[in-house]
């Protein structure tokens, strides 16, 4: 029962490579996010899906690219990486679509754009 | 628009004391209410939830949160904190209405022995 797993967990680039990191929950669960941490700033929403198909923006999308072909994955792209960007990436789901079920989180992606 | 504050970035307290994390959100209707701890190198652990019904919700690892309409607050305790407790404490707020959730920036916790 693996729940939320992100890969991979650690990545340096260069600036101006393109990467996409997965999330993959076995949970079936409808809704799936991508957050980004830095310090002092707490998480803050870049993508989520509501739904296989579906792609809406968050508070943070510039730079970002995300896709839902697939219910249990969520892949989310950097197209040209930015120094700005080096962060740690975490990707979360849930079961409703109602505010009232917590997110569960994969272990997150360490992320170093030089 | 939607906000959570926690108002301190870094306590300090020593092992077996009382712990009260503080965290205020806002929000024009009920919220619903989350502590998330995050241990060194991992990813985010609910602690407890509040969705409505009585305002003291019991978690795990022996912790509490009482939730205040009053004061907007949701502040997360522990009667006696262990060594084991020290991580980031994420406070969160979910809302009926949309599809996000809203975190707080963090209070970072430190046990002395």
């Amino acid at each position: 029962n693996a729940g939320v797993t992100q890969t991979p967990k650690f990545r340096v680039l260069k600036t101006g490579q393109s990467m996409t990191l997965l999330c993959a929950q076995d949970m079936n669960h409808e809704y799936m996010y991508w957050y980004r941490q830095d310090p002092g700033m707490g998480l803050r929403l870049i993508h989520y899906s509501v739904g296989e198909g579906t792609t809406a923006k968050g508070e943070v999308p510039d730079g970002y690219n995300v896709s839902r072909l697939k219910k249990q994955n969520f892949l989310l792209g950097l197209e040209s990486a930015a120094p700005s960007q080096t962060s740690v990436y975490f990707c979360a789901s849930r079961t409703t679509p109602q505010g009232v079920q917590p997110q569960h989180f994969g272990d997150g992606t360490r992320l170093s754009i030089l | 628009a939607q906000s959570v504050t926690q108002p301190d970035i870094h306590i300090t307290v020593s092992e077996g004391a009382s712990l009260e994390l503080r965290c205020n959100y806002s929000y024009g209707a009920t919220p619903y209410l989350f502590w998330y701890v995050q241990s060194p190198g991992q990813g985010l652990q609910l602690l407890l939830k509040y969705f409505s019904g009585d305002t003291l919700v019991q978690g795990i690892k022996g912790f509490e949160a009482e939730f205040k309409r009053s004061q907007s607050s949701f502040n997360l305790r522990k009667p006696s904190v262990h060594w084991s407790d020290a991580a980031e404490y994420f406070c969160a707020v979910g809302t009926n209405t949309g599809n996000q959730f809203y975190f707080g920036t963090g209070t970072s916790l430190t046990v002395i022995p």
